[in-house]
């Protein structure tokens, strides 16, 4: 079935570094993926996005990467700030199925 | 901004009690999602539905069933509450069926069930 896998459950940085959040799926017609960022307490926050035909897209501060030959999906933090201290999710959509498939989620810690 | 809020952040049940978890939405999106969320086991999607009366099973709908009256509602109901269910419940919406956009979650119900 459709699975999406992160290869770290946890990372520990040190504050100004940068981040980097990797994750896996297994599903080929996905075709929308999307980070989130969840914080104690708190549902799921949007952070980035990027469609399939598309191999990187960048933000403030975070980049997405896409690698569909060996579908492969990571997201870089730069400069990472002790507020960037939570769990992040991948999740891939298949728009004709409707639904999204997250993964079980990387706890990201900054040290001061 | 998109504002998904659930009726209540903390709830403790008994065991064979009926439940209820409400869920809006102020954006008129057409898309509701319920997904319970456990230790080591991220996010499952138990029911969605893309419009008002429509619903369509998640990955563990098992023990659940959903009610969308109004576009803006989406009700999770534990027909009959067992000690399995006590988890975290998010609802989510996002636009449409067909657009590619993130989904908008609630902050959550801690659900307990005794």
């Amino acid at each position: 079935g459709e699975s999406v896998g992160l290869h770290l459950p946890t990372l520990s940085v040190q504050e100004g570094d940068n981040s980097i959040i990797n994750c896996a799926y297994s599903n080929s017609a996905s075709d929308y993926f999307i980070w989130y960022k969840q914080e104690s307490g708190k549902g799921p926050q949007f952070i980035i996005d990027i469609r399939s035909n598309m191999d990187k897209r960048q933000g403030q501060r975070v980049t997405v990467l896409l690698n569909k030959t060996v579908k492969h999906l990571s997201l870089q933090i730069a400069a990472t700030q002790p507020g960037d201290s939570a769990v992040y999710f991948c999740a891939e959509h298949n728009t004709n199925a409707g639904k999204s498939t997250f993964g079980d989620g990387t706890t990201l810690t900054v040290k001061p | 901004d998109v504002k998904v809020t659930q009726s209540s952040r903390y709830l403790v049940k008994r065991t064979g009690e009926k439940v209820f978890l409400e869920c809006v939405q102020d954006m008129d999106h057409e898309n509701m999602f319920w997904y319970r969320q456990d230790p080591g086991l991220g996010l499952r999607l138990i029911y969605f539905s893309y419009d008002v009366k429509m619903k369509e099973k998640g990955d563990i709908p098992e023990g659940y069933s959903v009610s969308r009256e109004k576009k803006e509602r989406f009700s999770l109901i534990l027909e009959s509450a067992s000690t399995n269910q006590t988890s975290m419940y998010l609802c989510a919406s996002s636009l449409s069926r067909n657009s590619n956009q993130p989904q908008h979650f609630g902050d959550g119900t801690r659900l307990s069930i005794l």
